[in-house]
Formats: structure tokens, C-alpha cells, sequence
């Protein structure tokens, strides 16, 4: 069993619809959850963080952490051609390290 | 600030050739990251350091590899010999503390490597 288990997708979705991106985490020891966006041929970046049970809200991202069942989900509201790109969830266990998900990509078509 | 550096970009070595990767962490900060990333295996974390110490290089997948961080401003990647399976995109990243606080890792612009 892989630690960060994402769908590999690809996960369509039209334009202005939610785009809803999911991860499990194997580990119940793990403290901390993020969210990073990379485009085809470019790095990975940060766009969302989360340590909490709940939901955390930032524009139009929404992060969503159950411990007890451990998955972590990402919502993307009015989803836009813009947001087309492969979404990394990394996981971390109170180290030093983060451990990622192979990523899902999201494609939105106007 | 000028964010990541990594260098070269793009290498295209033939196997059993020696490689080294560059790169130029942001300044002020402490840790430094190198990661793998491949369609097969994702991203992988290979070695990180904390004020030019090794911390970890559990990731590191054989003697082939190697890491060093000479001082606060730069660090090397090399693989000797390389193969082809190593082929993939290797990115440096930095933080001004660990990956699980509340910081964010840059990661630099990446070395995609091609072993022939």
C-alpha cells in the first residue's frame, strides 16, 4: 500500500462547474496535509495547507481533512481552463519530510 | 529574490557517463530538498539537509548517487555512473524550516535528465 494514495485521472470537468480532488494517507500518525499544483513541464507550488479536521477555505480552493478516515480532499470552485494541471497531495508525519501522492490530473474544457 | 536555481535545465548523457546537478537554494534558508520525479514513481524525496548536514538519505536509491552541500548557497547532485533508468526530472527545493510546518518548500525550475 502506497503511504499518499491519489487517482491518477485524468478528471474532467467544464468550466465553472467543482472540481473535487481526493487523497488517502495511510499513516495515522500524520500531522500535516498540503495541496501543490504543477503545469505540465514547470515545478510544483504550494496552494493549500491544512492541519486540522475540517474544512479550510481559501478563494475559490477548499481543503478538506478527515483524520479519522484519513483522506484529504481539495475542491475547486467555478473551475477555469486555468486550473488544468496535475494537483500533488503530500502528506507529513511530524518530520522533517513530505511524502507525496503521485498527483491527479485535472483538465477543465470551456 | 531570485527563487530556486537549478542547473543545467535539460542534460542528455550517455550511460555510465558521471552527472552532476546544481542548485542555488533561496537565501535564508536552512533546508534544502532534492526530489525525483518520474510518471511511474511520482515525486520521490531523495536527500535533505539541514544547515548543510545531511538529515536524511534514506531516499537516495543507490551507491550511484551522491549529495553535498559545501556551504548555505549551493549543493550537488551526482550520479556516477548514470543509467537509463534514471532518466526523470530532478528538482531542489528549500524551506526556512522542515516540510511539516507551516512554511513553504520552493521548489526550483528542475534538471530534466536523459540517460542514453
Amino acid at each position: 500500500q502506497k503511504e499518499v494514495e491519489q487517482n491518477s485521472g485524468p478528471l474532467s470537468v467544464p468550466e465553472g462547474a467543482i472540481a473535487s480532488l481526493n487523497c488517502t494517507y495511510s499513516d495515522r500518525g500524520s500531522q500535516s496535509f498540503f495541496w501543490y499544483r504543477q503545469y505540465s513541464g514547470k515545478s510544483p507550488e504550494l496552494i493549500m495547507s491544512i492541519y486540522s479536521n475540517g474544512d479550510k477555505e481559501d478563494g475559490r480552493f477548499t481543503a478538506q481533512l478527515n483524520k479519522a478516515s484519513q483522506y484529504v480532499s481539495l475542491l475547486i470552485r467555478d473551475s477555469q481552463p486555468s486550473d488544468s494541471a496535475t494537483y500533488l497531495c503530500a502528506v507529513n508525519k511530524n518530520t522533517d519530510k513530505l511524502i507525496f501522492g503521485t498527483g491527479t490530473r485535472l483538465q477543465v474544457f470551456p | 529574490d531570485a527563487g530556486v536555481i537549478q542547473s543545467p535545465r535539460h542534460e542528455v548523457t550517455e550511460m555510465g557517463q558521471e552527472v552532476t546537478l546544481r542548485c542555488k537554494p533561496i537565501s535564508g534558508h536552512d533546508y534544502l530538498f532534492w526530489y525525483r520525479q518520474t510518471m511511474m514513481r511520482g515525486l520521490e524525496l531523495l536527500i535533505y539537509f539541514n544547515n548543510n548536514v545531511p538529515i536524511d538519505d534514506s531516499g537516495m536509491p543507490e551507491d550511484r548517487f551522491s549529495a553535498k552541500m559545501p556551504n548555505a548557497s549551493f549543493s550537488t547532485l551526482k550520479i556516477q555512473p548514470s543509467e537509463p533508468r534514471d532518466s526523470a526530472v530532478y528538482f531542489c527545493a528549500s524551506s526556512s524550516t522542515g516540510g511539516g510546518s507551516t512554511d513553504t518548500q520552493y521548489f526550483g525550475p528542475g534538471t530534466r535528465l536523459t540517460v542514453l
